[in-house]
């Protein structure tokens, strides 16, 4: 248990669903991102938030849109996905501001999305 | 450009055969390099951040190193629960405010160890 809780683990939908994947951390940090993860490419940063604002967006397409209510919880709202929006998405959190030893990110288990 | 390359892209070992995972690396300059495992169906669990060349950190049969432009990851006697695979990510020094968060990651090393 790393303390960073995905859910669902599991998702298939098709691209005129809308759903939403979800992540809660219980260790008290302050910057949470979400991530993709696909075969054969590194992981990809899609958002950065730090004291719930925005400060990255990696030019990911409108389809995605992030969430981020309080700094323990994060959401990712997908709509009109294409097939190739299959792949892993990770959360992680870190304590931004801490000293260098500290400022590590620790990631949940995902959300394995599939789009049909 | 910013890179990090590891290798070999796979590796099998028997239980007992020690061997090392390379991380090479291309920044203007580092600010932590950082070792995560990854095992199926899971998410990356961090092991090891270095900051200065020469820094060495152990974990139980895992042992990183860093120099200025590669960290190695030993494993020794490794046993069949260490298989995964092995991430390595990078943080440069910021070039501007606010962009000191990013990572830079490989691929990985896909580490398979036969009992």
């Amino acid at each position: 248990e790393t303390g960073v809780t995905q859910t669902p683990r599991h998702l298939v939908m098709g691209m005129t669903n809308k759903k939403s994947l979800k992540c809660e951390q219980h260790l008290g940090h302050n910057a949470m991102y979400w991530y993709k993860q696909s075969a054969k490419k590194p992981l990809e940063l899609m958002f950065v938030y730090n004291f719930k604002e925005q400060t990255e967006n990696n030019s990911v397409p409108s389809r995605f849109s992030p969430e981020c209510p309080n700094s323990s919880h994060l959401f990712l709202h997908l709509h009109t996905l294409q097939p190739e929006d299959s792949a892993l998405y990770l959360c992680a959190s870190s304590r931004e501001g801490a000293p260098l030893a500290k400022n590590i990110q620790y990631f949940g288990a995902g959300t394995r999305l599939s789009v049909l | 450009e910013d890179q990090v390359t590891q290798s070999p892209e796979a590796l099998r070992l028997q239980e007992g055969e020690s061997s090392s995972l390379n991380c090479s690396y291309t920044v203007s300059g580092l600010r932590g390099l950082f070792w995560y495992r990854q095992d199926p169906g899971k998410g990356p669990e961090f092991l090891f951040t270095l900051y200065s060349a020469g820094e060495e950190k152990e974990k139980e049969r895992l042992k990183a190193t860093l120099t200025k432009k590669e960290s190695f990851l030993h494993i020794t006697a490794p046993k069949p629960e260490d298989s995964a695979t092995y991430l390595c990510a990078v943080q440069a020094t910021p070039l501007r405010a606010g962009n000191n968060r990013k990572l830079i990651w490989g691929l990985g090393t896909s580490l398979a160890v036969n009992p």
